[in-house]
């Protein structure tokens, strides 16, 4: 069963818009961590954050977490056409290699 | 350092047959996760490989099993393939105790047809 949602399920932006995505989840976490997906093929890993951590940046990313309200989001800025995919939240119940729960995704479309 | 590599990227199967995935896992990692995602869903958690044996496993039945072999790769094998195993399979490497994220293969397309 899927941990939570994404919000939106897709979202259509021009370039160098900025794009907000959200996640929410259902149970305590140890950590929260955002993937991208490229037409169905492997995920790659944008940025972890723990739940002691209200923010973080990884260059035009920035991802902020509300244990308190369990949920999270990530914001691209100057969005351009390559960032067009698929976004996931996974949450991950402890630390180390505990299986990851995703969510359904955000489906981003950036229009050049 | 070489990534996750999963073989093969498609193939198709017909209702009842069995299949064997495979995985090589990214140099340095010694745990390896496998996903189901089916089209349109998020991925869900199959099992999980550390040390040649399970050590932990998702809401998946019997017919689907592994192994690790010594050199980390792994395999995903699903006996009396069903409809609804038709999805995209994730291969994930990872460092026994490092929580700083997965390392994930590009997949096979599984088909049943």
């Amino acid at each position: 069963s899927q941990q939570g949602e994404e919000d939106p399920q897709a979202l259509s932006i021009q370039e160098g818009e900025n794009a907000t995505m959200n996640c929410s989840y259902k149970t305590s976490i140890n950590n929260l961590q955002w993937y991208r997906q490229n037409s169905g093929r492997g995920l790659v890993h944008l940025i972890l954050i723990r739940s002691n951590e209200r923010e973080k940046h990884s260059g035009r990313l920035r991802v902020t977490l509300d244990t308190s309200k369990k949920s999270s989001s990530l914001l691209i800025t100057a969005s351009r056409a390559a960032d067009t995919a698929s976004y996931f939240c996974a949450t991950a119940k402890n630390s180390g290699n505990t299986p990851l729960v995703f969510g359904k995704g955000t489906r981003l479309s950036v229009i050049a | 350092e070489t990534g996750v590599t999963q073989s093969p990227t498609h193939l198709i199967k017909t209702r009842g047959q069995q299949v064997t995935l495979r995985c090589s896992s990214q140099s340095g990692h010694n745990t390896v996760s496998w996903y189901q995602q089916a089209l349109g869903q998020g991925p869900q958690f199959i099992f999980q490989y550390y040390r040649e044996e399970e050590n932990g496993r998702g809401n998946f039945p019997p017919r689907f099993s592994g192994l690790q072999f010594p050199n980390y790769s792994s395999e995903l094998n699903v006996n009396a393939l069903e409809l609804d195993d038709s999805a995209l399979y994730l291969c994930a490497s990872s460092l026994a105790g490092d929580s700083g994220g997965y390392t994930f293969g590009s997949g096979t397309r599984l088909t049943i047809v």
